[in-house]
């Protein structure tokens, strides 16, 4: 079944204690993104992948960082991670070669608390 | 941050009856704009990605049109069911970056 699975689906935590949340993809996509959502705000775009050793910023990346060294995982990694980063996050995958003209596959989210 | 503005908010429709809302953005620099579909305690689903100008696409009762120049898009839900409550949500990509709006939420009262 194609899939985007994330790990963990939920997370209370404490501040500073690092953390990463896995993204993995079986559909062979070259564009990975990261997106967190928050009530009034929408989703917003984290960071996101191309391919392979690509990543780039998106519209709110303090605060986090990513790594694509294989084709199908795409993990966040809060390295310190703090009250403010609570939140709904989502990771999602598309074909890709120039610009995101794909439609985005979801994983079901993981909910994270940072107390 | 690239503003995307969908609107309204939020409506109720009575089963049965039609409906349409829109999304705005910034028309320079377009590359796509996506529609998605998001009920309660699930993660998006795409409906449609149309990239040109004068794009209609459809999918059963659903449908979209897209204007790149003046930078909208419509949504339209035909003879709307209680199924089809949820959140709408639009996002234009420039590049390689998506911008969601914050949604339209259609809520069908039986």
């Amino acid at each position: 079944e194609a899939q985007v699975t994330q790990n963990p689906r939920y997370l209370i935590t404490v501040t500073g204690k690092k953390l990463t949340v896995t993204c993995s993809q079986n559909m062979n996509h070259e564009y990975m993104s990261w997106y967190r959502q928050d009530p009034g705000l929408g989703l917003r775009q984290i960071y996101y992948s191309m391919n392979v050793e690509v990543t780039d910023k998106g519209d709110v990346p303090e605060g986090y960082k990513v790594s694509r060294k294989e084709k199908r995982n795409f993990p966040l990694i809060l390295e310190s991670p703090s009250p403010n980063q609570t939140s709904l996050y989502f990771c999602a995958s598309s074909f890709g070669r120039g610009g995101v003209t794909q439609p985005q596959h979801f994983g079901d989210g993981t909910r994270l608390s940072i107390l | 941050i690239l503003n995307v503005e969908q609107s309204p908010q939020s409506l109720h429709v009575q089963e049965g009856d039609s409906t349409n809302f829109t999304c705005s953005f910034p028309s320079s620099n377009f590359y796509a704009l996506h529609w998605y579909r998001w009920e309660t305690a699930k993660s998006p689903e795409a409906l449609f990605v149309m990239t040109l100008n004068g794009d209609e696409k459809k999918k059963g009762r659903i449908s979209a049109t897209l204007n790149t120049k003046e930078g909208y898009s419509y949504l339209y839900i035909k003879g709307s069911q209680p199924e089809d409550s949820a959140t709408y949500l639009c996002a234009p990509s420039r590049g390689n970056k998506l911008t969601f709006g914050g949604g339209t939420r259609v809520l069908v009262k039986p």
